[in-house]
């Protein structure tokens, strides 16, 4: 039973370039959530997908963007990338309908922009 | 806005007793998750409490007290693979939002 998958796992990008991160869910949920965590803080709700539609979105730019295949699959894409934007970048599946059910978080995508 | 509360650090000895508290004012309450994040991990579940009271699961345990918009974390004879971040995360309908992490030190 695979669990979250993120790709890629390390990624060096410099300033004003794009980047697009993909995300395969744990196997049976059909939700994702975008998070981003810079060093020594929480993780930041960026928005969540459902359905194909985004159906929650935290406090991040239009520069922040994303996508949900029909096999649930996702990728978060950003747009003119700043410093600001180093992070881990982490994915996180549910089944929508379980609302007592815990997030299953992938191992991250580490972007570094010079 | 919302607004999750936990202490930046703390340290600990080996085979103690720690407690991690977290208070929040949000807007809606829909559950509170513990997370344990180790150095360049993926944070992983260890608890989710939505009514009042203690949960208890082996050494960890966790409380809350909606009334008062608070909860901690509770770890029984410390490990050092105890050594992480612990987070906690409160439920908003589909959001989920995070505290900045406690990050706990394990002494021998």
């Amino acid at each position: 039973d695979a669990g979250v998958t993120q790709s890629p796992t390390h990624l060096i990008k410099t300033r004003g370039q794009q980047v697009t991160l993909r995300c395969s869910p744990k196997s049976g949920h059909d939700t994702v959530s975008w998070y981003q965590q810079a060093l020594g803080q929480g993780p930041q709700f960026i928005f969540q997908y459902y359905e194909e539609e985004e159906r929650q979105r935290g406090n991040f730019p239009d520069r922040f963007s994303g996508h949900q295949f029909p096999n649930y699959s996702s990728e978060l894409n950003v747009n003119a990338l700043l410093l600001g934007d180093s992070a881990l970048y982490l994915c996180a599946s549910s089944l929508n309908r379980q609302n007592n059910q815990p997030q299953h978080f992938g191992d991250g995508t580490r972007l570094s922009i010079l | 806005g919302q607004n999750i509360d936990q202490p930046t650090e703390m340290t600990a000895t080996e085979g103690a007793i720690v407690q991690i508290n977290c208070t929040y004012q949000t807007s809606g309450f829909n559950g509170l998750f513990w997370y344990q994040q180790h150095a360049g991990e993926a944070p992983t579940f260890l608890s989710y409490n939505v009514l009042d009271g203690l949960e208890e699961k082996g050494r960890f345990s966790s409380f809350l007290s909606r009334s008062k918009g608070y909860s901690y974390l509770l770890l029984k004879e410390l490990q050092m693979k105890d050594s992480a971040s612990y987070l906690c995360a409160v439920k908003l309908d589909d959001k989920i939002i995070f505290g900045k992490g406690t990050r706990l030190h394990i002494l021998p």
